[in-house]
């Protein structure tokens, strides 16, 4: 069954902690993105990458930091720089024209 | 990169009733995608339209590009319970990897 997996679901740290979520994916695409979603906001890049090995910043890449070792992982770290971590975080994999997301991880911060 | 303009940013809709959602842009596009999200889950792709006035259907939902390429509009006929959610369009970005999106239009359904 192909698709995309975001663990965990929910997830709950103190400020001033860095916490990383995780993405795969097993759909063989090349590319995946990380977006941030808030409440009566669209979806927000916070970064990018084209291929494994590689990753670009979005536009709003502040704080954040992602790897990209093998082509099916794009894990994210969300480091206590980061102003508002609290926030619904998207996994997505472009495949074609169109990306397909992950169920993503609510990550709440206090 | 690119920004879009969705409006309305909520829409109340009685069952039955018909609706239209929008997405503006002040620059021309190449093309543009729409995605729904139900409520608790993520981003589905709907469609995308690349040709100049284009109109595709799907079942009730109608998607149209405008005939200058900077609008596009979504039309849900005979809304029905299953059409709750929000409903995003997306265009290019600085390159081939990179979608904006617009900020949704947020539906929910009165049976």
């Amino acid at each position: 069954d192909g698709g995309i997996t975001q663990s965990p679901k929910y997830l709950f740290r103190k400020e001033g902690q860095n916490v990383t979520l995780s993405c795969e994916q097993n759909l063989n695409h090349d590319a995946m993105y990380w977006y941030r979603q808030d409440p009566g906001q669209g979806l927000r890049l916070i970064y990018y990458s084209q291929i494994v090995n590689d990753f670009q910043k979005g536009d709003i890449a502040e704080g954040y930091s992602v790897s990209r070792e093998k082509k099916e992982s794009f894990p994210l770290t969300v480091t206590s720089a980061q102003k508002n971590p609290t926030a619904f975080y998207l996994c997505a994999s472009k495949g074609g024209d169109e990306q397909y997301f992950g169920p993503g991880t609510r990550l709440t911060v206090t | 990169g690119q920004q879009v303009m969705q409006i309305p940013q909520y829409q109340h809709v009685q069952e039955g009733e018909d609706f239209t959602t929008y997405c503006n842009s002040s620059t021309t596009l190449s093309n543009i995608q729409w995605y729904k999200q139900r409520p608790g889950g993520h981003p589905v792709f709907l469609i995308q339209l690349v040709k100049s006035g284009e109109v595709k259907k799907q079942k009730r939902l109608t998607f149209q590009f405008g005939e200058a390429k900077k609008n596009s509009s979504l039309h849900i006929t005979a809304t029905q319970t299953t059409d709750v959610g929000t409903y995003f369009c997306a265009v290019p970005g600085s390159n081939d990897y990179k979608l904006s999106f617009g900020a949704g239009t947020t539906v929910t359904v009165r049976a």
